[in-house]
């Protein structure tokens, strides 16, 4: 079956600007996360979903910063006049629950450069 | 808070030599283990867990790590280094927040190179 998938794959943008990172998970999967990958803070838990409870937004670095997913599935984050430090790779994870025994499967991710 | 130490940034092996990859935890309480593997332009994919069954985990491509809990250690090796091991390597300790769902936490990451 299909893996996760996130779109685009890559995003130039200027500093300023907004931009949308999409992620499908895969059917079925009832739990999504958000990490970010980047060469000074390696990689960080961004936020959580799981089924129609209210998302964790703990790992968000800042306001700009937002997420929803739409009917428990595809996922929209969102970050609002971006900046140069947002430059990373955005990756997005499902699982079929949100214990530890549920394997996170991870997209290839989208990588973000802001000029 | 449950953090990961990976020992090494950067491990070099020749082609058909045991690989060793270090790791070492901090929990508060039993953890849930993983190792996933990162190859250039590629997604994460999961080598092997531990979720408190077996301590010696056995996962793909012949990798398989030991949790030792005296040593807070979940070391990864493999016997014999292939060309296609050259990859990134992270070690990562689930953490059950608060809402306890599986938020994973990653140590920074090894790069393995594999010399012919």
């Amino acid at each position: 079956g299909a893996g996760v998938s996130q779109s685009p794959s890559n995003k130039v943008t200027e500093k300023g600007k907004d931009v949308e990172l999409r992620c499908d998970p895969i059917s079925g999967h009832t739990a999504l996360y958000w990490y970010r990958q980047s060469l000074g803070q390696g990689l960080e838990f961004l936020i959580y979903f799981q089924g129609n409870s209210a998302p964790d937004k703990s790992g968000l670095p800042s306001d700009r910063f937002s997420a929803e997913r739409t009917g428990g599935s595809v996922s929209t984050l969102t970050i609002q006049r971006t900046q140069q430090e947002d430059s990373a790779v955005y990756l997005c994870a499902s699982s079929r629950g949100d214990s530890s025994y549920n394997e996170q499967f991870f997209g290839p991710g989208t990588r973000l450069t802001v000029l | 808070a449950q953090s990961v130490t990976q020992l090494d940034s950067h491990v070099s092996v020749s082609e058909g030599t045991p690989v060793l990859l270090r790791c070492n935890y901090s929990s508060s309480y039993s953890p849930s283990l993983f190792w996933y593997v990162q190859h250039p332009n590629k997604g994460l994919q999961l080598l092997l867990k531990y979720t408190s069954a077996a301590t010696l985990v056995k996962g793909i491509n012949g990798f398989e790590a030991e949790f030792k809990k005296s040593e807070t250690s979940f070391h990864l090796t493999k016997p014999s280094a292939h060309m296609s091991d050259a990859a990134e390597y992270f070690c990562v300790v689930s953490d059950p927040a608060s809402g306890g769902y599986n938020k994973l936490i990653f140590g920074a990451g090894t790069r393995l190179a594999v010399h012919p």
